[in-house]
Protein backbone atom coordinates (compact mmCIF):
# COMPACT_ATOMS: atom_id res chain seq x y z
CA UNK A 1 0.00 0.00 0.00
CA UNK A 2 1.07 3.71 -1.20
CA UNK A 3 -0.85 5.20 2.00
CA UNK A 4 -1.04 9.03 1.46
CA UNK A 5 1.56 10.26 -1.29
CA UNK A 6 2.16 13.93 -1.21
CA UNK A 7 4.07 15.24 -4.79
CA UNK A 8 6.09 17.62 -4.94
CA UNK A 9 8.44 17.52 -1.67
CA UNK A 10 10.26 20.87 -2.92
CA UNK A 11 9.27 23.71 -4.44
CA UNK A 12 10.14 27.17 -4.65
CA UNK A 13 8.21 29.57 -6.72
CA UNK A 14 7.78 33.37 -7.70
CA UNK A 15 5.08 35.76 -6.44
CA UNK A 16 2.15 35.62 -8.92
CA UNK A 17 3.21 32.31 -9.98
CA UNK A 18 0.37 29.47 -9.78
CA UNK A 19 0.69 25.74 -9.22
CA UNK A 20 -0.69 22.39 -7.45
CA UNK A 21 0.45 20.22 -4.76
CA UNK A 22 -0.68 16.52 -5.88
CA UNK A 23 -2.24 14.48 -2.80
CA UNK A 24 -3.82 10.92 -3.47
CA UNK A 25 -4.03 8.22 -1.43
CA UNK A 26 -5.24 4.38 -1.72
CA UNK A 27 -7.11 3.26 1.02
CA UNK A 28 -10.72 4.29 0.03
CA UNK A 29 -10.47 6.76 2.62
CA UNK A 30 -13.65 8.96 2.76
CA UNK A 31 -11.98 12.14 4.50
CA UNK A 32 -9.18 14.17 2.90
CA UNK A 33 -7.68 17.65 4.26
CA UNK A 34 -4.85 19.90 3.53
CA UNK A 35 -2.81 21.47 6.40
CA UNK A 36 -0.08 23.91 6.30
CA UNK A 37 2.20 24.77 9.50
CA UNK A 38 4.35 27.83 10.36
CA UNK A 39 6.95 27.95 12.72
CA UNK A 40 5.04 28.14 16.55
CA UNK A 41 1.37 28.26 14.36
CA UNK A 42 0.66 24.23 14.76
CA UNK A 43 -0.89 22.79 11.88
CA UNK A 44 -3.80 25.02 10.22
CA UNK A 45 -6.52 23.17 8.39
CA UNK A 46 -6.49 24.69 5.03
CA UNK A 47 -9.54 23.27 2.95
CA UNK A 48 -11.32 19.02 3.54
CA UNK A 49 -13.34 17.30 1.79
CA UNK A 50 -15.99 14.43 3.12
CA UNK A 51 -16.09 12.70 -0.22
CA UNK A 52 -15.94 13.14 -3.96
CA UNK A 53 -17.53 16.03 -4.81
CA UNK A 54 -17.65 17.72 -1.06
CA UNK A 55 -15.57 20.35 -0.17
CA UNK A 56 -15.57 22.48 2.79
CA UNK A 57 -13.24 25.43 4.15
CA UNK A 58 -10.85 25.47 7.13
CA UNK A 59 -9.44 27.81 9.33
CA UNK A 60 -6.87 29.62 6.81
CA UNK A 61 -8.66 29.07 2.96
CA UNK A 62 -7.67 32.51 1.24
CA UNK A 63 -5.31 32.12 -1.76
CA UNK A 64 -6.21 28.09 -2.02
CA UNK A 65 -8.53 26.45 -4.08
CA UNK A 66 -9.37 22.51 -3.93
CA UNK A 67 -11.50 19.82 -5.82
CA UNK A 68 -12.43 16.10 -4.54
CA UNK A 69 -13.70 14.85 -8.17
CA UNK A 70 -12.37 11.01 -7.27
CA UNK A 71 -12.13 9.83 -3.94
CA UNK A 72 -8.42 9.31 -4.45
CA UNK A 73 -7.54 12.64 -5.56
CA UNK A 74 -7.19 16.02 -3.64
CA UNK A 75 -5.29 18.53 -4.69
CA UNK A 76 -4.47 22.20 -3.53
CA UNK A 77 -4.08 25.19 -5.93
CA UNK A 78 -2.09 28.19 -5.64
CA UNK A 79 -4.02 30.93 -8.00
CA UNK A 80 -1.45 33.24 -7.42
CA UNK A 81 1.86 32.68 -4.91
CA UNK A 82 1.89 34.76 -2.37
CA UNK A 83 5.54 35.09 -0.04
CA UNK A 84 2.85 34.66 2.98
CA UNK A 85 2.39 31.14 1.71
CA UNK A 86 5.75 30.16 2.26
CA UNK A 87 5.36 27.14 4.46
CA UNK A 88 5.54 23.41 4.69
CA UNK A 89 2.47 21.72 3.43
CA UNK A 90 0.46 18.27 4.73
CA UNK A 91 -2.19 16.60 3.08
CA UNK A 92 -4.13 14.14 5.41
CA UNK A 93 -7.11 11.31 5.11
CA UNK A 94 -8.47 9.24 7.51
CA UNK A 95 -11.21 6.06 6.57
CA UNK A 96 -14.23 8.36 7.27
CA UNK A 97 -14.74 11.71 8.73
CA UNK A 98 -15.02 11.50 12.42
CA UNK A 99 -13.30 9.10 15.12
CA UNK A 100 -10.41 7.80 12.94
CA UNK A 101 -6.62 7.87 12.48
CA UNK A 102 -5.69 10.76 9.99
CA UNK A 103 -2.38 9.40 8.08
CA UNK A 104 0.07 11.76 6.36
CA UNK A 105 1.70 12.83 3.85
CA UNK A 106 5.23 13.06 3.73
CA UNK A 107 4.83 17.18 3.22
CA UNK A 108 6.13 19.63 1.09
CA UNK A 109 8.50 22.41 1.50
CA UNK A 110 7.59 25.76 -0.09
CA UNK A 111 8.92 28.69 -0.92
CA UNK A 112 7.59 31.86 -2.41
CA UNK A 113 9.93 34.62 -3.41
CA UNK B 1 -9.19 32.41 19.50
CA UNK B 2 -8.17 29.75 18.07
CA UNK B 3 -10.33 26.27 18.41
CA UNK B 4 -7.90 24.31 20.30
CA UNK B 5 -5.10 25.67 22.21
CA UNK B 6 -1.93 24.42 23.68
CA UNK B 7 0.87 25.72 25.74
CA UNK B 8 3.56 26.02 23.31
CA UNK B 9 6.47 25.07 25.83
CA UNK B 10 9.18 24.34 25.77
CA UNK B 11 9.25 22.18 28.36
CA UNK B 12 12.96 20.96 29.60
CA UNK B 13 12.94 18.09 31.94
CA UNK B 14 15.42 15.78 33.09
CA UNK B 15 15.74 11.90 31.84
CA UNK B 16 13.42 9.91 34.34
CA UNK B 17 11.06 13.13 34.81
CA UNK B 18 7.08 13.09 34.68
CA UNK B 19 5.59 15.49 32.79
CA UNK B 20 2.25 16.54 31.53
CA UNK B 21 0.39 18.62 29.13
CA UNK B 22 -2.96 19.84 28.94
CA UNK B 23 -5.31 21.21 25.43
CA UNK B 24 -8.37 22.93 25.42
CA UNK B 25 -10.96 23.01 22.97
CA UNK B 26 -13.34 25.73 22.43
CA UNK B 27 -16.12 23.56 20.60
CA UNK B 28 -18.29 21.46 23.01
CA UNK B 29 -20.05 19.31 19.61
CA UNK B 30 -16.42 18.01 19.63
CA UNK B 31 -16.46 13.95 19.13
CA UNK B 32 -13.15 13.00 19.46
CA UNK B 33 -9.65 13.61 20.60
CA UNK B 34 -6.05 12.49 20.18
CA UNK B 35 -2.27 13.20 20.89
CA UNK B 36 -0.01 12.88 17.83
CA UNK B 37 3.91 13.05 17.94
CA UNK B 38 5.79 15.28 15.47
CA UNK B 39 9.83 14.78 15.08
CA UNK B 40 11.46 17.68 13.59
CA UNK B 41 8.71 19.11 10.79
CA UNK B 42 8.31 15.27 9.55
CA UNK B 43 4.39 14.36 9.55
CA UNK B 44 2.94 13.93 12.18
CA UNK B 45 2.23 10.15 13.99
CA UNK B 46 -0.51 8.95 15.69
CA UNK B 47 0.39 8.44 19.98
CA UNK B 48 -2.80 7.77 21.41
CA UNK B 49 -6.46 8.25 20.78
CA UNK B 50 -8.06 9.98 24.28
CA UNK B 51 -11.37 8.07 25.72
CA UNK B 52 -13.86 9.34 27.89
CA UNK B 53 -12.85 6.80 30.55
CA UNK B 54 -9.20 7.91 30.45
CA UNK B 55 -6.59 5.31 28.50
CA UNK B 56 -2.53 3.96 29.12
CA UNK B 57 -0.38 3.15 26.75
CA UNK B 58 3.14 2.02 28.40
CA UNK B 59 4.30 5.03 29.59
CA UNK B 60 1.67 7.42 28.49
CA UNK B 61 -1.74 8.19 29.93
CA UNK B 62 -4.28 10.31 28.55
CA UNK B 63 -7.54 11.77 29.87
CA UNK B 64 -10.63 13.97 28.75
CA UNK B 65 -12.92 16.01 30.51
CA UNK B 66 -15.74 16.86 28.67
CA UNK B 67 -16.71 19.40 31.33
CA UNK B 68 -14.08 21.53 31.45
CA UNK B 69 -13.32 20.89 27.93
CA UNK B 70 -9.82 19.98 27.63
CA UNK B 71 -7.56 17.11 27.31
CA UNK B 72 -4.40 15.66 28.60
CA UNK B 73 -1.36 13.82 28.32
CA UNK B 74 1.14 12.58 30.80
CA UNK B 75 4.23 10.70 30.34
CA UNK B 76 6.08 8.57 32.49
CA UNK B 77 9.82 8.01 32.83
CA UNK B 78 10.66 10.67 30.50
CA UNK B 79 13.79 9.11 27.69
CA UNK B 80 15.97 10.92 25.25
CA UNK B 81 13.44 9.63 22.53
CA UNK B 82 10.26 11.12 23.92
CA UNK B 83 11.41 14.70 22.64
CA UNK B 84 9.18 16.03 20.09
CA UNK B 85 6.64 17.90 19.79
CA UNK B 86 3.10 16.90 21.05
CA UNK B 87 -0.12 18.14 19.15
CA UNK B 88 -3.64 18.02 20.66
CA UNK B 89 -6.30 17.29 17.70
CA UNK B 90 -10.01 17.45 17.89
CA UNK B 91 -12.44 16.26 15.71
CA UNK B 92 -15.18 18.78 15.35
CA UNK B 93 -18.24 18.99 14.45
CA UNK B 94 -19.56 22.54 12.26
CA UNK B 95 -21.68 21.05 9.61
CA UNK B 96 -19.57 18.20 8.54
CA UNK B 97 -16.47 16.65 10.85
CA UNK B 98 -12.77 18.26 10.46
CA UNK B 99 -10.03 17.57 12.31
CA UNK B 100 -8.51 20.72 14.04
CA UNK B 101 -4.63 20.88 15.42
CA UNK B 102 -3.51 22.64 18.50
CA UNK B 103 -0.10 24.68 18.12
CA UNK B 104 1.87 21.49 19.49
CA UNK B 105 4.06 21.52 22.69
CA UNK B 106 7.61 21.24 22.36
CA UNK B 107 9.17 18.65 24.77
CA UNK B 108 12.99 18.46 25.58
CA UNK B 109 13.96 15.48 27.66
CA UNK B 110 17.78 16.31 29.25
CA UNK B 111 20.30 13.27 30.01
Amino acid sequence: NAGVTQTPKFQVLKTGQSMTLQCAQDMNHEYMSWYRQDPGMGLRLIHYSVGAGITDQGEVPNGYNVSRSTTEDFPLRLLSAAPSQTSVYFCASSYRQNNEKLFFGSGTQLSVL
Amino acid sequence: RKEVEQDPGPFNVPEGATVAFNCTYSNSASQSFFWYRQDCRKEPKLLMSVYSSGNEDGRFTAQLNRASQYISLLIRDSKLSDSATYLCVVNTFSGTYKYIFGTGTRLKVLA
